[in-house]
């Protein structure tokens, strides 16, 4: 069964650093990957996406996330995280038939000034 | 503006009570989707619905049902059978199934004591 994984639960970074949420997959074939965000009390928003093509995709907000086939990862990253970055982090892939995304159970991300 | 709708935000039940949570989207979506959030799970899939008087299972349905009389509407009713209701539900629509990115609305937090 697909499976995702995000093995930090929490991470502190300060304003100003740069960032590496981590994710990794369990799927046989090729995924859709996505990553969202969520703020307290909030839906979630889409990030980015990766279907094919560029194993570096760029999203919103200035992140971006590199697939890599070889380590079943899909890490999202950020050059300089701002005070308005904290928030939950999702990962997820779509499924065999692709009829349901699987969510990783997230990453919190607190920013310290 | 284009979206997702969920109402009430806040919603307060006594035990042994059914409640509906409302979910409407005008964004011409095919697709809806309830999710439930519990802190550290993630999102876990209750039921979804392809395409309007159809609908399906998710992980975990039971003490949930849901209607698609509608395009636009996919309501939610929780039952006296869901053992541990209280928690935090989230609608989301996408245009078609995965491997779509979904729309989330704001979500319903239920409280049941």
């Amino acid at each position: 069964a697909q499976s995702v994984t995000q093995p930090d639960i929490h991470i502190t970074v300060s304003e100003g650093a740069s960032l590496e949420l981590r994710c990794n997959y369990s799927y046989g074939a090729t995924p859709y990957l996505f990553w969202y965000v969520q703020s307290p009390g909030q839906g979630l928003q889409l990030l980015l996406k990766y279907f094919s093509g560029d194993t570096l995709v760029q999203g919103i907000k200035g992140f971006e996330a590199e697939f890599k086939r070889s380590q079943s990862s899909f890490n999202l990253r950020k050059p300089s995280v701002h005070w308005s970055d904290a928030a939950e982090y999702f990962c997820a892939v779509v499924n065999t038939g692709g009829f349901k995304t699987i969510f990783g159970a997230g990453t919190r991300l607190f920013v310290k000034a | 503006d284009g979206g997702i709708t969920q109402s009430p935000k806040y919603l307060f039940r006594k035990e042994g009570q059914n409640v509906t949570l409302s979910c409407e989207q005008n964004l011409n979506h095919d697709a809806m989707y309830w999710y439930r959030q519990d802190p550290g799970q993630g999102l876990r899939l209750i039921y979804y619905s392809q395409i309007v008087n159809d609908f399906q299972k998710g992980d975990i349905a039971e003490g949930y049902s849901v209607s698609r009389e509608k395009k636009e509407s996919f309501p939610l009713t929780v039952t006296s059978a869901q053992k541990n209701p209280t928690a935090f539900y989230l609608c989301a629509s996408s245009i078609g199934t995965a491997p779509y990115e979904q729309y989330f609305g704001p979500g319903t937090r239920l409280t049941v004591t």
